[in-house]
């Protein structure tokens, strides 16, 4: 049982090139979103699924894309790269996306954009 | 909309002294509550939740919290603390009308020795 995963942990892109962070758990798991981190601003949710084929888009939505076709998996697109999206990337997931569920947080992924 | 502050970006102890990490809300409903941890380079971790019942409520690692609703507050607090305790504080709050959660901006714990 692997948990959620993030791949990869390091990147580094130039502005408006395009990159797909990776998602992936197997618990099992309905609820998925990605969060972003910024020092002194804590966690930002950027989009969340409740299920397959169901998106839905966080407080910080613009400039990324999501799509979920299966349980296990919730890629984050970035479609043309700033560098105001330089930060640190979670995926997490939850049994119910009720906000009663413990959310299992994957390891990050540090993005810089140049 | 809902709302959650850590009034305190670092918070200072020394080892084996108790300690307290502060949270207030704001929902227009009742509150589900929680608090994670974050250690370096890490993932963040669950550490408990409140959601209904016992006002007070154990977690992970010793840590416990009060759900205050007159002060609006859930503070984080940990009767011994321990060096390994020293990382990063997430207070985070859902209003029973939503279905995300929101994040506060962290509180950094030091445990001196």
């Amino acid at each position: 049982n692997a948990g959620v995963t993030q791949t990869p942990k390091f990147q580094v892109l130039k502005t408006g090139q395009s990159m797909t962070l990776q998602c992936a758990q197997d618990m099992n798991h309905e609820y998925m979103s990605w969060y972003r981190q910024d020092p002194g601003m804590g966690l930002r949710l950027i989009h969340y699924s409740v299920g397959a084929g169901i998106t839905d888009q966080g407080e910080v939505p613009n400039g990324y894309n999501v799509s979920r076709s299966t349980t296990e998996d919730f890629p984050l697109r970035l479609l043309s790269a700033a560098p105001s999206q330089t930060s640190v990337y979670f995926c997490a997931s939850s049994y119910s996306g009720l906000g009663l569920d413990t959310q299992y947080f994957g390891p990050g992924t540090r993005l810089t954009v140049l | 909309a809902q709302s959650v502050a850590q009034p305190e970006d670092q918070v200072n102890v020394a080892e084996g002294n108790p300690l307290t990490v502060k949270c207030t809300y704001s929902v227009s409903g009742n509150p589900y509550l929680f608090w994670y941890v974050q250690y370096p380079n890490r993932g963040l971790q669950f550490l408990l939740k409140y959601i209904t019942g016992d006002n007070l409520v154990k977690g992970s690692y010793g840590f416990e919290a009060e759900f205050n609703k007159s002060q609006t507050s859930f503070h984080l607090k940990k009767p011994s603390a321990l060096v390994s305790d020293s990382a990063l504080y997430f207070c985070a709050v859902r209003d029973r009308g939503y279905s995300t959660l929101t994040f506060g901006k962290g509180t950094m714990l030091l445990v001196s020795p």
